[in-house]
């Protein structure tokens, strides 16, 4: 089937220890998507890649950044993790959302513990 | 205030109808969406309405949208103790490139 995969489903890192999360998808999208997601809270959207095109968010923290090496691939590199930064990071795909429906379809997400 | 508000919890018994508000700030809004999300897993779309409609039904599924009061609504007709999650309603902009804006999402819980 079809689908978003991320790696690793959970992820331990030392404070200030560079980490990297992994998403692919099957579903060859145009565009991926990162979210953080704190508890209880709605996915905020960190940045988005429009086939190469990299696309920040105003506030997301220099910290956070990503990579998309080709079109099922793309990572998202914390370079200082901070225990603020201790979250649920989504992956998500679109084709291209400027077509109209702009229905994204979700991984299940890395688990982000920072110690 | 926020672009996108719901309320916070809604518990239901078993066999009941669920009915989750969300109301949004910005007329432009093209589409307007219900995403699920289980516990400790990624957001699965339910549902969506185009903004020129007023009405949806998919199944157990209902969409309620009122333009005027800015208000949308999600009701589960014979909602399951597997309906238990937490719901969030976003809209998209085509003006915006059609980016995603969540509300804070619903948490439900369906009693036996």
């Amino acid at each position: 089937d079809a689908m978003v995969i991320q790696n690793p489903r959970y992820q331990v890192t030392q404070f200030g220890k560079p980490v990297t999360l992994s998403c692919s998808q099957t579903l060859n999208h145009n565009v991926m998507y990162w979210y953080q997601q704190k508890s209880s809270q709605a996915p905020k959207l960190l940045f988005h890649y429009y086939d190469k095109d990299f696309n920040n968010e105003a506030d997301t923290p220099d910290n956070f950044q990503s990579r998309r090496p080709n079109t099922s691939f793309c990572f998202l590199d914390i370079r200082s993790p901070g225990l603020g930064d201790a979250a649920m990071y989504l992956c998500a795909t679109s084709r291209d959302p400027a077509g109209g429906l702009g229905e994204q379809f979700f991984g299940p997400g890395t688990r982000l513990t920072v110690l | 205030g926020e672009d996108v508000e719901q309320s916070l919890f809604l518990s239901v018994r078993e066999g009941d109808s669920s009915v989750i508000n969300c109301t949004y700030t910005d007329s432009s809004s093209t589409y307007l969406y219900w995403y699920k999300q289980e516990p400790g897993a990624g957001l699965q779309l339910l549902t969506y309405i185009f903004s020129n409609m007023d009405m949806k039904q998919d199944q157990r599924l209902t969409v309620l949208l009122n333009k005027k009061d800015k208000h949308l609504s999600l009701r589960i007709a014979d909602t399951q103790t597997g309906d238990s999650a937490i719901y969030f309603c976003a809209e998209s902009k085509r003006r915006a490139g059609n980016m995603l804006t969540f509300g804070g999402g619903t948490r439900l819980m369906v009693k036996p």
